[in-house]
Parts: structure tokens; sequence; C-alpha cells
């Protein structure tokens, strides 16, 4: 079974169009975060929920919306796509924060042409 | 905030020697200091970790040292083979202020034959 599972793969799309990834776990774990790895391989991280709670929000665009509807599924929404936007995203859960092991899903390519 | 600088960007060593790799924090209330490997394509995952309370913790070849008062931790891989060749990435957390893992930028490990 997979643990951490993210859809899609891979995202080829235009500027300016709105995409959206989603991310489900399957371990029970109550925390869960987006992170953004750019082409230099930075792992950046971009939003935590706790228990379908936002707890970090880091300085991204808001065009960029994280929804939780539950603790076992965190999306990203992501509005007027630009070039920068071009990056890997890495879906993580860990069990209660921080301070646990975080369990990566496979990461969505995205290219924005 | 947090912030890990990572030495060096680039490791490459031949198979059967070790491999170091150092990183520093900032925040001297850092207590969780993970250690990531990242194959090529594919996700990070944990391959150890190291709470401040312990100075040194190993698992077979890999090894890490933490130095407190310093504020530096060092990853060591003994006997590398091949297979060791990804991108390694430490980090650092304080689990009582937040949830947030801070990463280093990354180095590139090549094993060569």
């Amino acid at each position: 079974d997979t643990a951490v599972s993210q859809t899609p793969k891979y995202l080829v799309t235009q500027m300016g169009n709105d995409k959206s990834i989603k991310c489900e776990q399957n371990l029970g774990h109550d925390t869960m975060y987006w992170y953004k790895q750019d082409s230099k391989k930075f792992l950046k991280i971009m939003f935590s929920y706790n228990n379908k709670e936002l707890i970090i929000n880091e300085t991204v665009p808001n065009r960029f919306s994280p929804k939780s509807p539950d603790k076992a599924h965190l999306n990203l929404h992501i509005n007027s796509l630009e070039l920068g936007d071009s990056a890997v995203y890495f879906c993580a859960s860990s069990r209660y924060g921080a301070g646990e092991t975080q369990y990566f899903g496979p990461g969505t390519r995205l290219l924005v042409l | 905030g947090e912030n890990v600088e990572q030495h060096p960007s680039t490791l490459s060593v031949q198979e059967g020697d070790s491999a170091v790799i150092k990183c520093t924090y900032s925040d001297s209330a850092s207590n969780y200091f993970p250690w990531y490997k990242q194959e090529l394509g594919k996700r990070p995952q944990l391959i150890i970790d190291i709470r401040s309370n312990v100075g040194e913790k190993k698992d077979q070849r890999i090894a890490v040292t933490l130095n407190k008062t310093a504020k530096h931790f060092s990853l060591h891989i003994t006997e590398t083979q091949p297979e060791d060749s990804a991108v390694y990435f430490c980090a650092a957390s304080n689990t009582g202020g937040g949830n947030k893992l801070t990463f280093g930028t990354g180095t590139q490990l090549k094993v060569e034959l």
C-alpha cells in the first residue's frame, strides 16, 4: 500500500491556467506538508496542516491555496500559473509534527510553458 | 527563523572510501536533526536522525554526530557503495516552537567505481 500518494505525477500547462494537486496519506498521521523543490534541488516548506488546521504558511504568493478536507488529505490549488512555478511539489506527512519522520509522496512535476 | 547551511554541495568519492557531509544551524533552540536521501527522480527518504540529547548515533554504515555548542552536525558514510550515490539533505527543527523543518541546500554524492 502506498503511504503518501499524489496526483498527478506530471503536470504540463500554460501560463495563466489554474491547476490542483491532490495528496492523500494512509498512515493515520496528524500533520501534512507541502514542499517546493526547485531546479537547484532546494527543498522549501510552503504549508503545514495539523489535523486540518493550517499551522505554517510561509511567504508563498496567495495564488497558492492549500485545503485540507480531512486529516488524510491535503490539496494544493494554484491560480494564474507563472513560469517560476515550475518545480517539483512534494506532499509529506508526519505523525505529530516536525520532530517526527516525514514521509514524502512521489512528487508532482509541474512545468509551466 | 532557522537557517541551515550544508557543505559541500558536491562530493565525489571512490567506492569503499568514507564520505562526510557537514551542516550548521543558527537557532540554538533546534533539537531535532534528520538526514534525508533523495535518489534521482525519487522522493526524499529519512536515513537517520538525531536529537539534541545525544551526541552521536550509528546505523550500520551511516553515523551522525552533533555538536550543540558549535551548532553543527555531520553525516558520515563508511565503505561507500554505488547505491549511496544520491542527494543528501540535512535538516533542523525546534520541536517545541513550531512545526517547521528547515532543510539544508543538499549535497550531491557520487560514488565512483
